[in-house]
Protein backbone atom coordinates (compact mmCIF):
# COMPACT_ATOMS: atom_id res chain seq x y z
CA UNK A 1 0.00 0.00 0.00
CA UNK A 2 1.56 3.46 -0.93
CA UNK A 3 1.17 6.33 1.39
CA UNK A 4 2.18 9.64 1.15
CA UNK A 5 2.16 12.23 4.10
CA UNK A 6 3.29 16.15 4.06
CA UNK A 7 4.75 17.87 6.88
CA UNK A 8 6.24 21.23 7.80
CA UNK A 9 5.88 24.81 9.31
CA UNK A 10 1.99 25.64 9.40
CA UNK A 11 2.37 29.51 9.12
CA UNK A 12 5.09 30.74 7.29
CA UNK A 13 6.22 35.18 7.68
CA UNK A 14 6.14 36.79 3.78
CA UNK A 15 9.53 37.30 2.24
CA UNK A 16 10.41 33.74 4.25
CA UNK A 17 11.42 29.87 2.42
CA UNK A 18 8.95 27.89 2.87
CA UNK A 19 10.46 24.03 3.60
CA UNK A 20 8.13 20.84 3.27
CA UNK A 21 8.86 17.44 3.66
CA UNK A 22 7.26 14.68 1.93
CA UNK A 23 7.57 11.06 3.39
CA UNK A 24 6.35 8.36 2.15
CA UNK A 25 5.93 4.58 2.41
CA UNK A 26 5.03 1.97 -0.41
CA UNK A 27 7.55 2.68 -3.12
CA UNK A 28 11.17 3.58 -4.15
CA UNK A 29 12.62 6.42 -5.44
CA UNK A 30 15.22 3.52 -6.64
CA UNK A 31 12.69 2.28 -8.37
CA UNK A 32 12.53 3.20 -12.10
CA UNK A 33 10.18 5.58 -13.39
CA UNK A 34 9.09 6.38 -10.15
CA UNK A 35 8.33 10.25 -9.17
CA UNK A 36 6.54 12.06 -6.40
CA UNK A 37 5.30 15.78 -7.36
CA UNK A 38 4.22 18.52 -5.50
CA UNK A 39 0.57 20.34 -6.11
CA UNK A 40 -1.08 22.90 -4.07
CA UNK A 41 -4.66 24.45 -3.66
CA UNK A 42 -5.26 27.61 -1.94
CA UNK A 43 -8.67 27.97 0.30
CA UNK A 44 -11.65 27.69 -2.34
CA UNK A 45 -9.33 27.33 -5.22
CA UNK A 46 -8.22 25.29 -8.10
CA UNK A 47 -5.02 22.71 -8.14
CA UNK A 48 -1.77 24.29 -9.13
CA UNK A 49 0.89 21.59 -10.01
CA UNK A 50 4.36 22.47 -8.61
CA UNK A 51 7.15 20.24 -9.45
CA UNK A 52 8.20 16.36 -10.15
CA UNK A 53 11.13 14.69 -9.20
CA UNK A 54 12.03 11.69 -10.76
CA UNK A 55 13.94 8.08 -9.67
CA UNK A 56 17.17 9.55 -11.94
CA UNK A 57 16.80 13.12 -10.47
CA UNK A 58 14.86 14.55 -12.84
CA UNK A 59 13.21 17.05 -12.43
CA UNK A 60 10.39 19.26 -13.51
CA UNK A 61 8.80 22.50 -12.23
CA UNK A 62 5.95 25.13 -12.84
CA UNK A 63 7.11 27.52 -15.23
CA UNK A 64 5.43 29.97 -13.57
CA UNK A 65 6.94 29.56 -10.20
CA UNK A 66 10.45 27.77 -11.21
CA UNK A 67 12.58 30.58 -9.92
CA UNK A 68 11.18 30.09 -6.67
CA UNK A 69 11.35 26.28 -6.00
CA UNK A 70 13.87 23.51 -5.40
CA UNK A 71 12.69 19.91 -5.52
CA UNK A 72 15.21 17.26 -3.91
CA UNK A 73 14.68 13.84 -2.81
CA UNK A 74 16.55 11.66 0.08
CA UNK A 75 15.95 7.92 -1.42
CA UNK A 76 17.43 6.56 2.12
CA UNK A 77 14.57 8.41 4.12
CA UNK A 78 11.90 7.73 1.62
CA UNK A 79 11.41 11.73 1.56
CA UNK A 80 11.30 14.48 -0.67
CA UNK A 81 11.47 18.22 -0.03
CA UNK A 82 10.15 21.15 -1.68
CA UNK A 83 11.34 24.54 -1.26
CA UNK A 84 9.39 27.67 -1.81
CA UNK A 85 11.63 31.37 -1.57
CA UNK A 86 9.99 34.10 -0.81
CA UNK A 87 6.18 33.27 0.62
CA UNK A 88 3.42 35.66 0.39
CA UNK A 89 -0.10 35.90 1.39
CA UNK A 90 -1.17 34.72 -2.47
CA UNK A 91 0.89 31.47 -1.52
CA UNK A 92 -1.37 30.48 1.43
CA UNK A 93 -2.88 27.05 0.09
CA UNK A 94 -2.81 23.40 0.76
CA UNK A 95 -0.22 22.02 -0.69
CA UNK A 96 0.14 18.15 -1.43
CA UNK A 97 2.49 15.45 -2.64
CA UNK A 98 1.50 12.93 -4.70
CA UNK A 99 3.25 9.27 -6.26
CA UNK A 100 3.56 8.99 -10.36
CA UNK A 101 4.55 6.32 -11.60
CA UNK A 102 3.27 5.86 -15.47
CA UNK A 103 4.53 2.28 -15.70
CA UNK A 104 1.91 -0.54 -16.02
CA UNK A 105 1.62 -3.85 -14.14
CA UNK A 106 3.66 -5.53 -16.15
CA UNK A 107 5.95 -2.92 -15.68
CA UNK A 108 5.91 -1.50 -19.33
CA UNK A 109 5.46 2.23 -20.03
CA UNK A 110 2.02 3.42 -21.25
CA UNK A 111 1.33 7.07 -22.42
CA UNK A 112 -1.88 6.76 -20.39
CA UNK A 113 -0.42 6.74 -16.81
CA UNK A 114 0.72 10.10 -16.67
CA UNK A 115 -1.01 11.13 -13.41
CA UNK A 116 -0.75 11.61 -10.08
CA UNK A 117 -2.22 8.64 -7.83
CA UNK A 118 -2.25 8.60 -4.38
CA UNK A 119 -2.08 11.78 -2.89
CA UNK A 120 -1.01 12.91 0.66
CA UNK A 121 -3.24 13.86 3.02
CA UNK A 122 -2.53 17.38 2.35
CA UNK A 123 -0.76 20.48 4.61
CA UNK A 124 -2.33 23.86 4.98
CA UNK A 125 0.70 26.48 4.90
CA UNK A 126 -0.76 30.02 6.04
CA UNK A 127 2.03 33.28 4.86
CA UNK A 128 1.07 35.87 7.41
CA UNK A 129 2.96 38.65 9.40
CA UNK B 1 1.63 26.64 -22.63
CA UNK B 2 -1.48 24.30 -22.75
CA UNK B 3 -4.64 25.96 -20.82
CA UNK B 4 -7.79 23.84 -19.47
CA UNK B 5 -10.82 25.35 -19.33
CA UNK B 6 -13.99 23.68 -17.30
CA UNK B 7 -17.56 24.03 -17.80
CA UNK B 8 -19.53 24.53 -16.41
CA UNK B 9 -17.99 26.25 -13.34
CA UNK B 10 -21.29 24.88 -10.89
CA UNK B 11 -23.52 22.28 -12.37
CA UNK B 12 -27.13 22.29 -9.95
CA UNK B 13 -28.46 18.85 -10.35
CA UNK B 14 -30.21 16.33 -7.96
CA UNK B 15 -29.80 12.59 -7.32
CA UNK B 16 -30.54 10.36 -9.86
CA UNK B 17 -29.89 12.98 -12.73
CA UNK B 18 -27.21 13.11 -15.09
CA UNK B 19 -24.04 15.04 -15.00
CA UNK B 20 -21.65 16.14 -18.21
CA UNK B 21 -18.64 18.09 -17.64
CA UNK B 22 -16.76 19.63 -20.30
CA UNK B 23 -12.60 20.06 -19.76
CA UNK B 24 -11.46 22.08 -22.95
CA UNK B 25 -7.82 22.43 -23.94
CA UNK B 26 -6.03 25.62 -25.72
CA UNK B 27 -4.30 23.28 -28.03
CA UNK B 28 -4.73 19.65 -29.05
CA UNK B 29 -3.57 17.08 -25.99
CA UNK B 30 -3.33 13.55 -26.79
CA UNK B 31 -6.43 11.74 -25.33
CA UNK B 32 -3.51 9.99 -23.38
CA UNK B 33 -2.38 12.55 -21.24
CA UNK B 34 -5.78 13.54 -19.89
CA UNK B 35 -7.18 12.53 -16.51
CA UNK B 36 -10.56 13.73 -14.10
CA UNK B 37 -10.22 13.89 -9.81
CA UNK B 38 -12.82 14.02 -7.82
CA UNK B 39 -12.76 16.29 -4.88
CA UNK B 40 -14.96 16.58 -1.73
CA UNK B 41 -14.50 19.30 0.93
CA UNK B 42 -11.60 18.40 3.24
CA UNK B 43 -10.22 15.65 1.40
CA UNK B 44 -7.44 15.00 -1.43
CA UNK B 45 -8.23 14.75 -5.05
CA UNK B 46 -9.00 10.62 -6.10
CA UNK B 47 -8.34 10.01 -9.50
CA UNK B 48 -11.70 9.02 -11.39
CA UNK B 49 -10.64 8.22 -14.97
CA UNK B 50 -6.99 8.18 -16.95
CA UNK B 51 -6.23 8.37 -20.52
CA UNK B 52 -9.39 10.23 -21.22
CA UNK B 53 -11.47 6.88 -21.21
CA UNK B 54 -10.43 4.45 -18.27
CA UNK B 55 -11.56 4.33 -15.21
CA UNK B 56 -9.49 4.15 -12.15
CA UNK B 57 -9.07 1.06 -9.63
CA UNK B 58 -12.47 0.90 -7.85
CA UNK B 59 -14.51 3.57 -9.81
CA UNK B 60 -18.13 3.03 -10.77
CA UNK B 61 -19.73 2.60 -13.91
CA UNK B 62 -21.92 5.11 -13.76
CA UNK B 63 -18.08 7.84 -14.47
CA UNK B 64 -17.66 7.50 -18.11
CA UNK B 65 -14.64 9.39 -19.98
CA UNK B 66 -14.49 10.58 -23.03
CA UNK B 67 -13.25 13.12 -25.44
CA UNK B 68 -10.39 13.81 -28.14
CA UNK B 69 -8.10 16.79 -29.63
CA UNK B 70 -9.36 19.73 -27.41
CA UNK B 71 -12.56 18.39 -25.88
CA UNK B 72 -12.79 15.89 -23.26
CA UNK B 73 -15.93 15.58 -21.22
CA UNK B 74 -16.56 13.38 -17.81
CA UNK B 75 -20.18 12.05 -17.61
CA UNK B 76 -22.16 10.89 -14.34
CA UNK B 77 -24.85 8.74 -15.34
CA UNK B 78 -26.80 8.55 -12.09
CA UNK B 79 -25.96 10.83 -9.35
CA UNK B 80 -25.81 9.35 -6.31
CA UNK B 81 -25.23 11.48 -3.03
CA UNK B 82 -21.91 10.59 -2.93
CA UNK B 83 -20.88 12.34 -6.43
CA UNK B 84 -21.67 15.97 -5.32
CA UNK B 85 -18.37 17.17 -5.81
CA UNK B 86 -15.82 19.72 -7.34
CA UNK B 87 -14.20 17.60 -10.31
CA UNK B 88 -11.12 18.57 -11.85
CA UNK B 89 -9.27 17.63 -15.26
CA UNK B 90 -5.23 17.15 -15.56
CA UNK B 91 -3.38 17.15 -18.99
CA UNK B 92 0.50 16.08 -18.65
CA UNK B 93 2.30 17.45 -21.83
CA UNK B 94 5.40 19.48 -23.00
CA UNK B 95 4.83 22.56 -21.31
CA UNK B 96 3.92 23.01 -18.52
CA UNK B 97 4.41 19.19 -17.75
CA UNK B 98 1.26 19.41 -16.01
CA UNK B 99 -1.99 21.57 -15.50
CA UNK B 100 -4.94 21.31 -14.09
CA UNK B 101 -8.29 22.79 -14.74
CA UNK B 102 -10.25 25.11 -13.08
CA UNK B 103 -12.63 22.71 -12.17
CA UNK B 104 -16.42 22.29 -12.06
CA UNK B 105 -18.42 21.96 -8.86
CA UNK B 106 -21.43 19.28 -9.07
CA UNK B 107 -24.19 20.66 -6.21
CA UNK B 108 -27.84 19.75 -4.88
CA UNK B 109 -30.53 21.17 -6.45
Amino acid sequence: QITLKESGPTLVRPTQTLTLTCTFSGFSLNTGGVGVGWIRQPPGKALEWLALISWDDDKRYSPSLESRLTITKDTSKNQVVLTMTNMDPVDTATFYCAHYFPFDARGFFSDTLHFFDPWGQGTLVTVSS
Amino acid sequence: EIVLTQSPGTLSLSPGERATLSCRASQSVSSSYLAWYQQKPGQAPRLLIYGASSRATGIPDRFTGSGSGTDFTLTISRLEPEDFAVYYCLQYGSSPFFSFGPGTKVDIK
